[in-house]
C-alpha cells in the first residue's frame, strides 16, 4: 500500500490564481480530511468527508472547495489564492473499523501565495 | 471553538526523560492522541489513550490522563536524538470519529 499520497509537494502561486491539491489513499478508508498547518497554531481542519459524495466544513473552510466523487480521491481546490493561504496542507484518512480511529497523514504540500 | 494547548518548546539531554504536557477542553472526548511529526514529514500516530483510562504504557512511552483537570501528558523515557520532533496532542471533537482538534505542538530538542 502507498498509504496517503499528496501532489504536488511544493507550489508557488500568485494572488488570484487557482489550483487543486491532490490527495489519494489506497486503504479503502471512508473518512478523509484536509488540514492546514501554520506556525504556532497546530493543525486546523479545513474540510472533511465521511464517504464518497459526502463532504462537510471544518474549522477554516473559507476559500477552499472539496469534492469526493470516489472513495480514493479527495482534492482540495483554491479558487482564488490569497497570501493568507500560504501554509502546509495535509491530507489524512481513517477507517471506522479501527478501534482507535487512527488517522493516516500524507507527506504534505507546502504552498506559498505571493 | 475548542482549544488544545501545549507549551511550544522543550529541550532535554540524551538519556533524560522528557515530559510533554497538554490541556484540552472537550470533556466528552473518547480518545486522546499523541502524534509525532519529524522534519519535512506528515504526522504519525505515536500512541493514544481511551478516556476511561488514567495511564497507558507502551515501551518508552507513558501517557497520563487527568480527566478532572483535562490534562494529558506524554513521558518519553531514555530520550534519544531520534526523538527530536514536534509532538501534537489531539482530541476528538464533538464525538465525531474523524474530526480532530490538535494542539499547537511542542518542539522537542534532544541534545547529545
Amino acid at each position: 500500500n502507498a498509504g496517503v499520497t499528496q501532489t504536488p509537494k511544493f507550489q508557488v502561486l500568485k494572488t488570484g490564481q487557482s489550483m487543486t491539491l491532490q490527495c489519494a489513499q489506497d486503504m479503502n478508508h471512508e473518512y478523509m480530511s484536509w488540514y492546514r498547518q501554520d506556525p504556532g497554531m497546530g493543525l486546523r481542519l479545513i474540510h472533511y468527508s465521511v464517504g464518497a459524495g459526502i463532504t462537510d466544513q471544518g474549522e477554516v473552510p473559507n476559500g477552499y472547495n472539496v469534492s469526493r466523487s470516489t472513495t480514493e480521491d479527495f482534492p482540495l481546490r483554491l479558487l482564488s489564492a490569497a497570501p493568507s493561504q500560504t501554509s502546509v496542507y495535509f491530507c489524512a484518512s481513517s477507517s471506522s473499523g479501527r478501534v482507535n480511529n487512527e488517522q493516516f497523514f500524507g507527506p504534505g504540500t507546502r504552498l506559498t501565495v505571493l | 471553538g475548542e482549544d488544545v494547548e501545549q507549551s511550544l518548546f522543550l529541550s532535554v539531554r540524551e538519556g533524560d526523560s522528557s515530559v510533554i504536557n497538554c490541556t484540552y477542553t472537550d470533556s466528552s472526548s473518547t480518545y486522546l492522541y499523541w502524534y509525532k511529526q519529524e522534519p519535512g514529514a506528515g504526522l504519525q500516530l505515536l500512541t493514544y489513550i481511551f478516556s476511561n483510562m488514567d495511564m497507558k504504557q507502551d515501551q518508552r512511552l507513558t501517557v497520563l490522563l487527568n480527566k478532572k483537570d483535562k490534562h494529558l501528558s506524554l513521558r518519553i523515557a531514555d530520550t534519544q536524538t531520534g526523538d527530536s520532533a514536534i509532538y501534537f496532542c489531539a482530541e476528538i471533537y464533538g464525538g465525531a470519529t474523524n474530526k480532530l482538534i490538535f494542539g499547537t505542538g511542542t518542539l522537542l530538542a534532544v541534545q547529545p
